[in-house]
Protein backbone atom coordinates (compact mmCIF):
# COMPACT_ATOMS: atom_id res chain seq x y z
CA UNK A 1 0.00 0.00 0.00
CA UNK A 2 1.01 3.31 -0.79
CA UNK A 3 2.33 5.23 1.82
CA UNK A 4 1.09 8.75 0.84
CA UNK A 5 -2.78 8.16 -1.01
CA UNK A 6 -5.33 11.04 -1.93
CA UNK A 7 -8.43 10.89 -2.68
CA UNK A 8 -10.10 11.41 -4.72
CA UNK A 9 -7.38 11.10 -8.00
CA UNK A 10 -9.78 13.17 -10.10
CA UNK A 11 -12.56 15.42 -9.43
CA UNK A 12 -14.72 17.42 -11.97
CA UNK A 13 -17.01 19.80 -10.14
CA UNK A 14 -18.73 23.36 -10.60
CA UNK A 15 -17.84 27.26 -10.24
CA UNK A 16 -18.94 28.23 -6.84
CA UNK A 17 -18.83 24.35 -4.84
CA UNK A 18 -17.76 23.84 -2.14
CA UNK A 19 -14.66 20.48 -2.20
CA UNK A 20 -12.80 18.92 -0.31
CA UNK A 21 -9.27 16.83 -1.51
CA UNK A 22 -8.12 14.65 1.16
CA UNK A 23 -4.23 13.27 1.95
CA UNK A 24 -3.61 10.36 4.40
CA UNK A 25 -0.31 8.89 5.50
CA UNK A 26 0.81 5.74 7.42
CA UNK A 27 4.41 6.96 7.40
CA UNK A 28 3.79 7.94 11.00
CA UNK A 29 5.28 12.10 9.94
CA UNK A 30 4.09 14.89 12.22
CA UNK A 31 4.37 17.25 8.87
CA UNK A 32 2.25 17.39 6.08
CA UNK A 33 1.88 20.01 3.22
CA UNK A 34 -0.57 20.55 -0.33
CA UNK A 35 0.81 22.21 -2.84
CA UNK A 36 -0.56 22.70 -6.62
CA UNK A 37 0.93 22.31 -9.39
CA UNK A 38 -0.50 24.21 -13.21
CA UNK A 39 0.77 22.68 -16.55
CA UNK A 40 4.22 23.78 -17.10
CA UNK A 41 5.24 24.95 -14.21
CA UNK A 42 6.72 23.65 -10.21
CA UNK A 43 4.70 22.90 -7.58
CA UNK A 44 3.87 25.98 -5.40
CA UNK A 45 2.69 25.85 -1.56
CA UNK A 46 -1.31 26.17 -0.48
CA UNK A 47 -0.68 25.68 3.22
CA UNK A 48 1.59 23.21 5.70
CA UNK A 49 1.13 21.94 9.00
CA UNK A 50 3.74 21.24 11.11
CA UNK A 51 1.73 18.78 13.77
CA UNK A 52 -2.28 18.87 14.71
CA UNK A 53 -1.95 22.37 16.24
CA UNK A 54 0.42 24.09 13.59
CA UNK A 55 -0.91 24.93 10.52
CA UNK A 56 0.37 27.28 8.60
CA UNK A 57 -0.24 29.67 4.76
CA UNK A 58 1.99 28.78 2.27
CA UNK A 59 2.54 31.25 -0.90
CA UNK A 60 -0.79 30.89 -2.53
CA UNK A 61 -3.07 30.16 0.34
CA UNK A 62 -6.05 32.66 -0.73
CA UNK A 63 -9.31 30.44 -1.44
CA UNK A 64 -8.46 27.20 0.22
CA UNK A 65 -8.59 26.22 3.70
CA UNK A 66 -7.18 22.95 5.82
CA UNK A 67 -8.04 20.86 8.23
CA UNK A 68 -5.53 18.68 10.62
CA UNK A 69 -7.79 15.98 11.73
CA UNK A 70 -5.35 13.77 12.94
CA UNK A 71 -1.36 13.12 12.48
CA UNK A 72 -1.95 10.81 9.80
CA UNK A 73 -4.86 13.15 7.82
CA UNK A 74 -4.44 16.30 6.40
CA UNK A 75 -7.52 17.74 4.03
CA UNK A 76 -7.35 20.81 1.73
CA UNK A 77 -10.80 22.80 0.98
CA UNK A 78 -11.78 25.02 -1.96
CA UNK A 79 -14.82 26.92 -0.38
CA UNK A 80 -15.81 28.37 -3.63
CA UNK A 81 -14.32 26.78 -6.73
CA UNK A 82 -13.70 28.87 -9.67
CA UNK A 83 -12.04 27.85 -12.64
CA UNK A 84 -8.16 29.11 -12.24
CA UNK A 85 -8.60 26.76 -9.40
CA UNK A 86 -7.85 24.01 -11.96
CA UNK A 87 -4.48 22.28 -11.35
CA UNK A 88 -3.22 19.24 -10.05
CA UNK A 89 -2.74 18.92 -5.93
CA UNK A 90 -0.26 17.81 -4.56
CA UNK A 91 -0.21 16.32 -0.74
CA UNK A 92 3.42 16.06 0.98
CA UNK A 93 4.66 14.51 4.21
CA UNK A 94 7.67 14.97 5.79
CA UNK A 95 9.53 13.50 9.26
CA UNK A 96 10.64 16.57 11.29
CA UNK A 97 14.67 16.28 12.50
CA UNK A 98 16.32 18.66 14.18
CA UNK A 99 19.76 19.06 12.26
CA UNK A 100 18.95 17.24 9.90
CA UNK A 101 17.11 18.07 6.25
CA UNK A 102 13.65 16.72 6.00
CA UNK A 103 12.72 14.76 2.80
CA UNK A 104 9.11 15.33 1.46
CA UNK A 105 7.12 11.91 0.27
CA UNK A 106 4.67 13.25 -2.43
CA UNK A 107 1.26 11.13 -3.12
CA UNK A 108 -0.01 10.48 -6.16
CA UNK A 109 -1.46 13.83 -6.66
CA UNK A 110 -5.40 14.80 -7.76
CA UNK A 111 -6.18 16.31 -10.85
CA UNK A 112 -9.16 19.27 -10.46
CA UNK A 113 -11.19 20.68 -12.79
CA UNK A 114 -13.52 23.41 -12.32
CA UNK A 115 -15.81 23.95 -15.19
CA UNK B 1 15.52 32.23 -1.60
CA UNK B 2 18.53 31.62 -4.50
CA UNK B 3 17.48 30.68 -7.68
CA UNK B 4 18.88 28.29 -10.05
CA UNK B 5 18.65 27.79 -13.74
CA UNK B 6 17.99 24.83 -14.77
CA UNK B 7 17.55 23.65 -19.43
CA UNK B 8 14.28 23.36 -20.24
CA UNK B 9 14.80 19.86 -21.84
CA UNK B 10 17.16 17.20 -22.21
CA UNK B 11 17.74 13.54 -24.43
CA UNK B 12 19.27 10.58 -23.64
CA UNK B 13 19.90 7.54 -25.23
CA UNK B 14 18.82 4.42 -22.85
CA UNK B 15 21.77 3.14 -21.09
CA UNK B 16 23.85 6.08 -21.53
CA UNK B 17 25.15 8.51 -19.14
CA UNK B 18 22.93 11.66 -18.80
CA UNK B 19 24.69 14.71 -17.32
CA UNK B 20 21.57 17.29 -16.02
CA UNK B 21 23.21 20.54 -15.18
CA UNK B 22 21.65 23.29 -12.58
CA UNK B 23 23.15 26.85 -12.20
CA UNK B 24 22.80 28.39 -9.13
CA UNK B 25 25.30 31.72 -8.82
CA UNK B 26 23.59 33.11 -6.04
CA UNK B 27 23.93 30.07 -3.59
CA UNK B 28 24.69 30.40 0.58
CA UNK B 29 26.78 29.11 2.25
CA UNK B 30 24.00 27.65 4.33
CA UNK B 31 22.00 26.10 1.12
CA UNK B 32 21.70 22.51 0.21
CA UNK B 33 21.46 21.40 -3.48
CA UNK B 34 18.61 18.90 -3.11
CA UNK B 35 17.04 17.29 -6.84
CA UNK B 36 13.71 15.68 -7.05
CA UNK B 37 12.17 14.36 -10.06
CA UNK B 38 9.08 13.94 -11.08
CA UNK B 39 7.27 10.55 -12.95
CA UNK B 40 4.48 11.18 -15.40
CA UNK B 41 1.34 11.05 -13.57
CA UNK B 42 2.99 10.66 -10.30
CA UNK B 43 4.34 13.15 -7.31
CA UNK B 44 7.66 14.32 -7.20
CA UNK B 45 10.64 12.09 -5.24
CA UNK B 46 13.38 12.62 -3.67
CA UNK B 47 16.77 11.49 -5.67
CA UNK B 48 20.08 13.20 -3.91
CA UNK B 49 21.38 16.41 -2.24
CA UNK B 50 24.46 17.58 -0.90
CA UNK B 51 26.46 20.61 0.36
CA UNK B 52 29.82 20.68 -0.77
CA UNK B 53 31.42 17.61 -1.60
CA UNK B 54 30.02 14.87 -4.51
CA UNK B 55 27.49 12.16 -3.67
CA UNK B 56 26.92 9.11 -4.65
CA UNK B 57 23.51 6.72 -4.21
CA UNK B 58 21.52 3.78 -5.52
CA UNK B 59 19.86 6.20 -7.99
CA UNK B 60 22.21 9.27 -8.60
CA UNK B 61 25.45 11.20 -8.25
CA UNK B 62 25.88 14.77 -7.80
CA UNK B 63 28.81 16.41 -8.60
CA UNK B 64 28.95 20.09 -7.18
CA UNK B 65 31.80 22.20 -8.40
CA UNK B 66 33.75 23.82 -5.82
CA UNK B 67 32.57 27.37 -5.79
CA UNK B 68 29.10 25.88 -5.45
CA UNK B 69 27.56 27.99 -8.08
CA UNK B 70 26.90 24.87 -10.31
CA UNK B 71 25.90 21.61 -10.16
CA UNK B 72 25.35 18.01 -11.88
CA UNK B 73 22.82 15.50 -11.62
CA UNK B 74 24.16 12.37 -12.99
CA UNK B 75 22.44 9.24 -13.75
CA UNK B 76 25.03 6.49 -14.98
CA UNK B 77 22.59 4.85 -17.28
CA UNK B 78 19.78 5.99 -18.55
CA UNK B 79 16.69 4.09 -18.43
CA UNK B 80 13.56 4.21 -19.84
CA UNK B 81 11.78 4.70 -16.36
CA UNK B 82 13.81 8.04 -15.97
CA UNK B 83 12.32 9.72 -18.25
CA UNK B 84 11.08 12.72 -16.00
CA UNK B 85 11.12 16.22 -14.89
CA UNK B 86 14.14 17.01 -12.61
CA UNK B 87 14.20 19.77 -10.15
CA UNK B 88 17.33 21.27 -8.99
CA UNK B 89 16.52 22.80 -5.60
CA UNK B 90 18.25 25.21 -3.06
CA UNK B 91 16.73 24.05 0.70
CA UNK B 92 18.36 26.52 3.44
CA UNK B 93 19.21 25.09 6.53
CA UNK B 94 17.27 27.55 8.28
CA UNK B 95 14.18 26.71 6.28
CA UNK B 96 14.32 23.05 6.79
CA UNK B 97 10.87 22.58 5.52
CA UNK B 98 10.90 24.48 2.52
CA UNK B 99 10.93 22.81 -1.05
CA UNK B 100 10.98 25.50 -3.89
CA UNK B 101 10.27 24.13 -7.27
CA UNK B 102 10.96 26.13 -10.60
CA UNK B 103 10.12 24.50 -13.88
CA UNK B 104 13.05 22.13 -14.01
CA UNK B 105 14.85 19.80 -16.92
CA UNK B 106 12.42 17.49 -19.03
CA UNK B 107 14.58 14.38 -19.37
CA UNK B 108 13.49 12.30 -22.72
CA UNK B 109 15.06 8.46 -22.88
CA UNK B 110 15.16 7.49 -26.42
CA UNK B 111 15.06 3.47 -26.63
Amino acid sequence: DADVTQTPRNRITKTGKRIMLECSQTKGHDRMYWYRQDPGLGLRLIYYSFDVKDINKGEISDGYSVSRQAQAKFSLSLESAIPNQTALYFCATSDYGRGRLETQYFGPGTRLLVL
Amino acid sequence: DAKTTQPNSMESNEEEPVHLPCNHSTISGTDYIHWYRQLPSQGPEYVIHGLTSNVNNRMASLAIAEDRKSSTLILHRATLRDAAVYYCILRDRGSNYKLTFGKGTLLTVNP
